[in-house]
């Protein structure tokens, strides 16, 4: 049964970067069937999709244009993990963050998140 | 870019069948995910493609999809089924996701 297990700060001061990582068990982060993802959730702006990482015999990232200036997305294959670092955040950025795993081996149809981390709460103040 | 709404919440009693839509332009184009999410824990996928459920997922779990709505059936409802539910599609352009707003379902 894969698992995702996220790491990292829950304090962050404005202006500073945000860094998470989510380690992968059960599965590889060089899968050619899966895509890994980081998604936010706060009370203003619900289940917000940051972006992600994959490899189709090299890597891609795909970034959400509301962060894509800020954010980078990137994958550990010696440690099976990947990370999120997210710069200059502001208050704004407060929200709980998760990775997640789109699956897109054909057995969720089109491709969903069947495998979720358990979250991490990050607050910006100083 | 899409848009897919939901109601803010739903409230049913134990034992009847709770319905939760969520709408969006020709969303019968787009394949449809479902997730649960209880206080405090992590999303749970618990229909995709529309109406296919995992295999943990139990069978009072439904999902169908027509026009402009697409609904996330839980008959037989009971205390454990009281979470917010989130429906996901596929953006065709950009291939990113567009989450609902969410419902949190009440159980009376």
């Amino acid at each position: 049964q894969a698992q995702l297990q996220q790491s990292g700060p829950g304090l962050v001061k404005p202006s500073q970067t945000l860094s998470l990582t989510c380690g992968i068990s059960g599965d590889s982060v060089s899968s050619d069937t899966s895509a890994w993802n980081w998604i936010r959730q706060s009370p203003s702006r619900g289940l917000e999709w940051l972006g992600r990482t994959y490899y189709r015999s090299q890597w891609y990232t795909d970034y959400a244009v509301s962060v894509k200036s800020r954010l980078t997305i990137t994958a550990d294959t010696s440690k099976n993990l990947f990370s999120l670092q997210l710069n200059s955040v502001t208050p704004a950025d407060t929200a709980v963050y998760y990775c997640a795993r789109r699956d897109n081996s054909g057995l969720t149809g089109l491709g969903a998140f069947d495998l979720w981390g358990q979250g991490t709460v990050v607050t910006v103040s100083s | 870019s899409y848009v897919v709404t939901q109601p803010p919440s739903v409230s049913v009693a134990p034992g009847k069948t709770a319905s939760i839509t969520c709408g969006g332009d020709n969303i019968v184009s787009k394949s449809v995910n479902w997730y649960q999410q209880r206080p405090g824990q992590a999303p749970v996928l618990v229909v995709y493609d529309d109406n296919v459920r995992p295999s943990l997922i139990p069978a009072r779990f439904s999902g169908s999809n027509s026009g402009n709505t697409a609904t996330l059936t839980i008959s037989r409802v009971e205390a454990g089924d009281e979470a917010d539910y989130f429906c996901q599609v596929w953006d065709n352009i950009s291939d990113h996701p567009v989450f609902g707003g969410g419902t949190k379902l009440t159980v009376l």
